[in-house]
């Protein structure tokens, strides 16, 4: 069974440009969420969509959005890109929402610098 | 107060030995918490998942849960040098966001 893929794995923007990233999930799982990666932030939450609707949400500005389809499959977009904004950015998939307890799983992630 | 605190290391151990990994959480009404294991420009890997209090038993990995200290642990028994990586604890509370900690890294020297 295929895993959690994102696309593209490795980019790089320039200061306020925008960038859409990819990801789809293990077959049947319904919930995907986002999460970026930073050295001295380490994983924080971006958002959980389950069943194309958005079930929760972290504490990052409105430039960070994203959306599901009804085949499951998500993705995030970054509008205005800062430096700030360079990180690995995590998909990771469950067969529910993610307060049901199933397990989630990770994808390779994106990495995105900004220069 | 963080929602999930570790220890961020680095823990040493000496390969053979035993390694505990901590950590606390914030939310009272957590119901499900989880160990990832991370090794450098890789995501991250469930190791384990423990629900109730008590220990769970998983090859060399044991996670040990006490919800009345928030509180929940992993053990590693035998460690090896590919065990050295950065230990994830996170934690899905009542939001139902999965929360991470900062991770601990730990090294098993040969």
């Amino acid at each position: 069974k295929a895993g959690v893929t994102q696309t593209p794995r490795y980019l790089i923007k320039t200061r306020g440009q925008q960038v859409t990233l990819s990801c789809s999930p293990i077959s049947g799982h319904r919930s995907v969420s986002w999460y970026q990666q930073t050295p001295g932030q380490g994983l924080q939450f971006l958002f959980e969509y389950f069943s194309e609707t958005q079930r929760n949400k972290g504490n990052f500005p409105g430039r960070f959005s994203g959306r599901q389809f009804s085949n499951s499959r998500s993705e995030m977009n970054v509008s205005t890109l800062e430096l700030g904004d360079s990180a690995l950015y995590l998909c990771a998939s469950s067969l529910d929402r993610g307060n049901s307890g199933n397990t989630i799983y990770f994808g390779e992630g994106s990495w995105l610098t900004v220069v | 107060q963080k929602e999930v605190e570790q220890n961020s290391g680095p823990l040493s151990v000496p390969e053979g030995a035993i390694a505990s990994l901590n950590c606390t959480y914030s939310d009272r009404v957590s119901q499900s918490f989880f160990w990832y294991r991370q090794y450098s420009g890789k995501s991250p890997e469930l190791i384990m998942s423990i629900y109730s209090n008590g220990d769970k038993e998983d090859g060399r990995f044991t996670a040990q849960l006490n919800k009345a200290s928030q509180y929940v642990s992993l053990l590693i028994r035998d460690s090896q040098p590919s065990d050295s990586a950065t230990y994830l604890c996170a934690v899905i509370g009542n939001t139902g966001k999965l929360i991470f900690g900062q991770g601990t890294t730990l090294q098993v020297k040969p």
